[in-house]
This record gives structure tokens, sequence and C-alpha cells, in this order.
């Protein structure tokens, strides 16, 4: 039971270029969500999916695009990217009923030169 | 709308003292709330949760918070600290009904033996 994975641990981009960031869990959980995590701001939300085939954008979709290729997986593209996408992306994921509880992936960290 | 207030960035301790970190969140409606724990180069993992009942909620490495509606409170304490407590605390609100979860900015605690 490996939990929330994410690849790449780490990536450098140029800017312009495009890249995809992969989130997979092995818990059976209906709900997954994309953070990205910049010092003094906290974790905010940029897509979430409530659901296998539904996405939804969260507090920060701009520059991002996501998809829920099924229950396990959900990924996150940037189609062009921006310095100001550095930052530190995490993947949760969540059972919709009852516990109330995210589970994180350990995170990507990227850079954009 | 829901959100979470961590008024300190950074809180530093000595070794064996208590320590105290004040969260505040807003919302309209009823919550569960959240204290999530960040160590160094790793995702976040789930510390202690209020979701119904007692408003007093302890983890298993002795962190306790309590829920207090009337001063939308959720302060998580210990009273006495250890290096390995050495991390960035994360306080974070849902609403009943949402599906999101909003987090605070983050309180990093150091501990200085």
């Amino acid at each position: 039971n490996a939990g929330v994975t994410q690849t790449p641990k780490f990536q450098v981009l140029k800017t312009g270029q495009s890249m995809t960031l992969q989130c997979a869990q092995d818990m059976n959980h209906n709900s997954m969500y994309w953070y990205r995590q910049d010092p003094g701001m906290g974790l905010r939300l940029i897509y979430y999916s409530a659901s296998e085939g539904t996405t939804d954008k969260g507090e920060v979709p701009n520059g991002y695009n996501v998809s829920r290729l099924n229950k396990r997986e959900f990924s996150l593209r940037l189609e062009s990217a921006a310095p100001s996408q550095t930052s530190v992306y995490f993947c949760a994921s969540e059972r919709r009923e009852g516990r109330k509880e995210q589970y994180f992936g350990p995170g990507t960290r990227l850079t954009v030169t | 709308a829901q959100s979470v207030t961590q008024l300190d960035s950074q809180v530093p301790v000595f070794e064996e003292a208590p320590v105290e970190l004040r969260c505040n969140y807003s919302s309209s409606v009823s919550v569960y709330l959240f204290w999530y724990v960040q160590y160094p180069n790793q995702g976040l993992q789930l510390l202690l949760k209020y979701l119904s009942g007692s408003t007093l909620v302890e983890s298993i490495n002795g962190f306790e918070a309590e829920f207090n509606k009337s001063q939308t409170s959720f302060h998580l304490r210990k009273p006495s600290v250890h290096i390995s407590d050495t991390a960035e605390y994360f306080c974070a609100v849902n609403d009943f009904g949402n599906e999101k979860l909003t987090f605070g900015t983050g309180t990093r605690l150091t501990i200085i033996p």
C-alpha cells in the first residue's frame, strides 16, 4: 500500500515548456486534489476532482489543466510554464464519506527559469 | 466562505517547554477542523481533527487542540516539546458539505536545544 505517489520529485523547466505532473493513489479514494505550496502562502488549491470523470477549479487554476484519468490517477499539466509557477506541488486524495482526512503525496519541486 | 488565520509564522520554543500554535477560522456554517504537520522535505500528514463530539481532541504524539466555537478558534498545544517536533504546522477548515479544505499559511515550529 503506497498511499499517494507523485512523479517526478524534481523538475526544472524553461519558460514556455510544457510538462505533466503525475499522481496516483491506491486507497480507492473518490476525491483527489492538486495544491501548490509557496513560502508564506500555505497551500492553495489548484484543481480538484470529487469523483472519476469530474474536475473543478480551485483557488488558483490559471495556467494549469487537469485530467482524472481513472479513479486512481489525477494529472496536472502546465501547457506553457512561467516563472510564477515555480513552486512545490502536492497531490492529495480523500474518501468522500466518513473520515474526512486528506492523504498527501511527497510533492514535486518545480523550478521554471 | 471558509477561511483560516494563523497569526504566527514562526514560533521558537526551548526543548521541554510548552507551546501553543494559534488558529482562528471564519465560516458561516458548521465546520470540520484539522491540524496537519509537515516535516522537512515531506508532504503533509494529519495530526488531529475535530469533526463532532468532544471539543478537545488529541494526537498520538502528545499534541491536543480545543474547538472553541464562541471564539472561532482551534489552537494547538503541547505541554513539553521535543526536537522531533520541529516542523511546519498547518491549520485547515472544511465547511459542512464543502468538498474543499482551506489551509492557513502555516506556523514553523523551531525547537531550541
